[in-house]
């Protein structure tokens, strides 16, 4: 079975500090994600990485920052946490087939982040 | 980007059928249609996809209507443990294997 998992379940950060979300999958996926869940808005792509060392921008980016210094493993990281950014923060893993479109993204537990 | 509509809640009997309906009236021909649902206080699950046939899995079937502007996930005995959010998501390789999560269909299975 694939496995993703998440650094954390619950994390309570203060406004301004440095915050490192942690996310390791075991498949061997050339594909991760950041997204965060929020009530009404559903999910929402922060970041993903389709390669080590590679990133692209999802539809919120802001204020986040990623890292893929190996293949199982993608960080994300706040420079400086703000209330708003207080969620659910979701890691998903998928292999990059020659289908793309046809590819299971795997996801974590989920880790939620709240900002005081 | 092609977008889908799905009602916001539904009840269903346990043991009994249940069909989740899924609009996609401006979906593409290279438009897979994937199903995942999200059990409470856990990260969204695979649930099933398909692009034009009918699929079945040991989870559920996927029913595709012949014009694919719609199409409806079948549980075929809900259990108190398929009480969950369905979402009803579009993906084409053009976008890069990036999944569009809307609000999906909180389903609630009553004893």
């Amino acid at each position: 079975d694939v496995k993703v998992t998440q650094s954390s379940r619950y994390l309570v950060k203060r406004t301004g500090e440095k915050v490192f979300l942690e996310c390791v999958q075991d498949m061997d996926h050339e594909n991760m994600f950041w997204y965060r869940q929020d009530p009404g808005l559903g999910l929402r792509l922060i970041y993903f990485s389709y390669d080590v060392k590679m990133k692209e921008k999802g539809d919120i980016p802001e204020g986040y920052s990623v890292s893929r210094e190996k293949k199982e493993r993608f960080s994300l990281i706040l420079e400086s946490a703000s209330t708003n950014q207080t969620s659910m923060y979701l890691c998903a893993s998928s292999f990059a087939g020659q289908k793309i479109s046809t590819d299971t993204q795997y996801f974590g537990p989920g880790t939620r982040l709240t900002v005081l | 980007d092609a977008k889908t509509t799905q009602p916001n809640s539904m009840e269903s009997n346990e043991e009994e059928p249940v069909h989740l309906p899924c609009n996609h009236s401006t979906i593409s021909g290279t438009d897979y249609i994937h199903w995942y649902r999200q059990l409470p206080s856990q990260g969204p699950e695979y649930v099933i996809h398909g692009l034009t046939s009918n699929v079945n899995n040991r989870m559920a079937s996927l029913a595709i209507a012949e014009d694919r502007k719609s199409s409806t996930l079948i549980l075929h005995r809900a259990t108190l443990r398929d009480a969950a959010v369905y979402y009803c998501i579009l993906s084409n390789n053009n976008a890069g294997n990036m999944l569009t999560f809307g609000g999906g269909t909180r389903l609630m299975v009553k004893p």
